[in-house]
């Protein structure tokens, strides 16, 4: 597509509940990266992905956050056992190479998680 | 870690003025990026730069890359309504594998 999608773009969900969010990167692009938004907060990096595997999951918060990335292209964030501080804005970005030196990561409108 | 730091939180500016944010870092970073978010969206990325002291401009907007390398300051001139937003700049270092970094971002608000 023209750029990168997320769905759903807004979830609620009751406390202890799973979830799964997902991101289709721009076409072509090879990097994946899933970034955490809290109120008045930057971004958080969880997780990037350089095609299917995951050089970098210093982010996940704690186990109950997982990711993957199947056929180089569509991805999925999944937060087992939901907790209320995991209301937030969740991104997704993709970009041509991780690490190029001249990278560019284009980001998703992103999914507005609240954990009632 | 390493860590952008921008201020104030939130900046208030009548339409028409210029206004100008900095974003500093107690690392060197070899790249830095301003994106600018709206309500209900994702960032999208306004200016980049890759060498010290590069002054780079779009439209309305200038970026310069600090000389230090632990700098780079945004300037939006004429400001109008729809450069309300949040802006964040965001830095890689030196390393193959080094990610972003992002600041916290200022919130700009313009009055008509």
């Amino acid at each position: 597509g023209a750029g990168v999608s997320q769905s759903p773009s807004n979830k609620v969900t009751e406390k202890g509940k799973d979830v799964e969010l997902r991101c289709d990167p721009i076409s072509g692009h090879t990097a994946l990266y899933w970034y955490r938004q809290s109120l008045g907060q930057g971004l958080e990096f969880l997780i990037y992905f350089q095609g299917n595997s995951a050089p970098d999951k210093s982010g996940l918060p704690s186990d109950r956050f997982s990711a993957e990335r199947t056929g180089g292209s569509v991805s999925t964030l999944t937060i087992q056992r939901t907790q209320q501080e995991d209301s937030a804005v969740y991104l997704c970005a993709s970009s041509r190479l991780a690490g190029g030196p001249r990278e560019t990561q284009y980001f998703g409108p992103g999914t507005r998680l609240l954990v009632l | 870690g390493q860590q952008l730091n921008q201020s104030p939180q939130s900046m208030f500016i009548q339409e028409g003025e210029d206004v100008s944010m900095n974003c500093t870092s107690s690392s060197i970073f070899n790249t830095w990026l301003w994106y600018k978010q709206d309500p209900g969206e994702g960032p999208v990325l306004l200016i980049a730069l890759y060498k010290a002291g590069e002054l780079t401009s779009n439209g309305r907007l200038t970026a310069q890359f600090g000389i230090t390398r632990k700098d780079s300051f945004l300037n939006i001139s004429a400001s109008i309504p729809s450069d309300v937003g949040i802006y964040f700049c965001a830095g890689r270092a030196t390393g193959a594998n080094s990610k972003l970094t992002f600041g916290k971002g200022i919130t700009l608000s313009v009055r008509p």
